[in-house]
């Protein structure tokens, strides 16, 4: 167990659907990145948070949003769902946030659009 | 472009037989390179780490060797265990800084 906590586990949805994923870092750590991991593309970074500011932006779709609240937890959006964005998502996170930092990933939510 | 790959989708091997996973890399910039293990079902998980300022780094019954004349990375597993069945990523950290950048993994199956 990592420590890092995504919800939910499994989400179902239909294409135009709008939908949200959770993720709450380990204690302690103040960085949060998102990846996505599909069969097409392998595990891609997606975005970055630290402290509640957003740091690195990787192949994130503009359909797709994330924000770091005060309390460190962190909320994926995915909008206009298409059925390209089946996939795991995963939360990672890290201390600092640094480029030596180790990310401790959490279980992921798959996600199915239908 | 950045761009790490390796070079088998695929390995099997006998439990108690050492295990190679390789890995090719095309960004001669990257310094940093992880080797990561995902269990079905689950995330990645961190097995080692190695700077381009070394070739060689040794873990638990892990080591990692880095080769950059041809930009090439290997995991190395001594006696490989059914426990050790997953699929192998390794991944550099990108030109931003702090995102990992993945290849497309190995699935390493262990048989008894």
């Amino acid at each position: 167990d990592s420590g890092v906590t995504q919800t939910p586990k499994h989400l179902i949805t239909a294409t135009g659907q709008r939908v949200t994923l959770r993720c709450s870092p380990r204690s302690g750590d103040l960085s949060v990145y998102w990846y996505q991991q599909s069969l097409d593309q392998g595990l891609q970074f997606l975005i970055q948070y630290y402290n509640g500011e957003e740091r690195a932006k990787g192949n994130i779709l503009e359909r797709f949003s994330a924000q770091q609240f005060p309390d460190l937890h962190s909320e994926l959006n995915l909008s206009s769902l298409e059925l390209g964005d089946s996939a795991l998502y995963f939360c990672a996170s890290s201390v600092a946030g640094g480029p030596l930092d180790e990310q401790f990933f959490g279980p992921g939510t798959r996600l199915t659009v239908l | 472009g950045e761009n790490v790959g390796l070079h088998l989708p695929t390995l099997s091997v006998q439990e108690g037989d050492n295990s190679i996973i390789n890995c090719a890399y095309s960004n001669s910039a990257s310094d940093y390179f992880i080797w990561y293990k995902q269990e079905s079902g689950k995330g990645p998980q961190f097995i080692i780490d190695i700077r381009s300022n070394m070739d060689k780094r040794q873990g638990q019954r892990v080591t990692v060797l880095l080769n950059k004349t041809v930009k090439h990375l290997s995991l190395q597993i001594a006696a490989t265990q059914p426990g050790d069945s997953a699929v192998y990523f390794c991944a550099e950290r990108s030109q931003a800084g702090t995102a990992l950048i993945f290849g497309k993994g190995t699935t390493l199956s262990v048989s008894s």
